[in-house]
């Protein structure tokens, strides 16, 4: 089964701090990987996937197969940046099921 | 435009009387699925569906119910709605049909039971 870890509920920074925000997943094969971003109680969006490679408002994230990890970065963290973060995971080609599993989320909180 | 609709956006509701919370995608997606959204739990799922009459427990299916009788539209059902079923309710829908779809989600709906 696949599982994903954000192991904090709350993260909080100054503007202009470097942010980090955790995620760990559990899962056998080769998985697929996301960032979904929730602003102030909106609907939740894609924010990035590593597939794609790309950096979404200055945030990237890089696939560790070694340490199972998928975390999300930005060098310099903007008010802006405030909100909800949840990983995602979907089973890759070698799965079948493309049924996504979230983490429980990491509120991120830019002080001025 | 894409989207995901849900409705009602709020509802404040006694516990006992039965609703619904419809959902409406306009994208021919296969993939349809309920969340929940409560404080220092994340987002959990209730029920999912894949295709039109198949539907599935998610994580915490207990009191909800389901139907996907058209692509496009999959309510999710309360039959005796209970406090603890106050919550955030989002819905999603997703092509399905390859790994790694993006999941779109609709604007939530506001739940109060008391």
């Amino acid at each position: 089964a696949q599982r994903v870890t954000q192991p904090e509920k709350l993260l909080s920074v100054f503007k202009g701090a470097p942010v980090e925000l955790k995620c760990n997943y559990s899962y056998s094969g080769s998985p697929e990987l996301f960032w979904y971003v929730q602003y102030s109680r909106q609907r939740l969006q894609l924010l990035l996937r590593h597939i794609s490679r790309e950096s979404i408002k200055g945030f990237t994230a890089d696939l560790n197969k070694g340490e199972t990890s998928f975390h999300l970065k930005k060098p310099f963290a903007q008010e802006e940046d405030s909100a909800m973060y949840y990983c995602a995971l979907s089973e890759g080609p070698s799965g079948g099921s493309y049924i996504p599993t979230f983490g429980r989320g990491t509120s991120l909180i830019v002080h001025p | 435009e894409a989207q995901v609709t849900q409705n009602p956006r709020y509802l404040i509701t006694v516990t006992g009387k039965k609703l619904t919370v419809t959902c409406s995608q306009n994208m021919n997606h296969e993939y349809m699925s309920w969340y929940r959204q409560d404080p220092g739990l994340g987002l959990r799922q209730i029920y999912y569906s894949m295709n039109v009459e198949v539907t599935d427990k998610g994580d915490v299916p207990e009191g909800y119910k389901v139907s996907r009788k058209e692509k496009r539209n999959f309510p999710l059902i309360l039959e005796s709605p209970s406090p603890n079923q106050t919550s955030l309710y989002f819905c999603a829908s997703s092509p399905g049909t390859e790994v790694g779809n993006t999941i779109y989600f609709g604007e939530g709906s506001w739940l109060t039971v008391v």
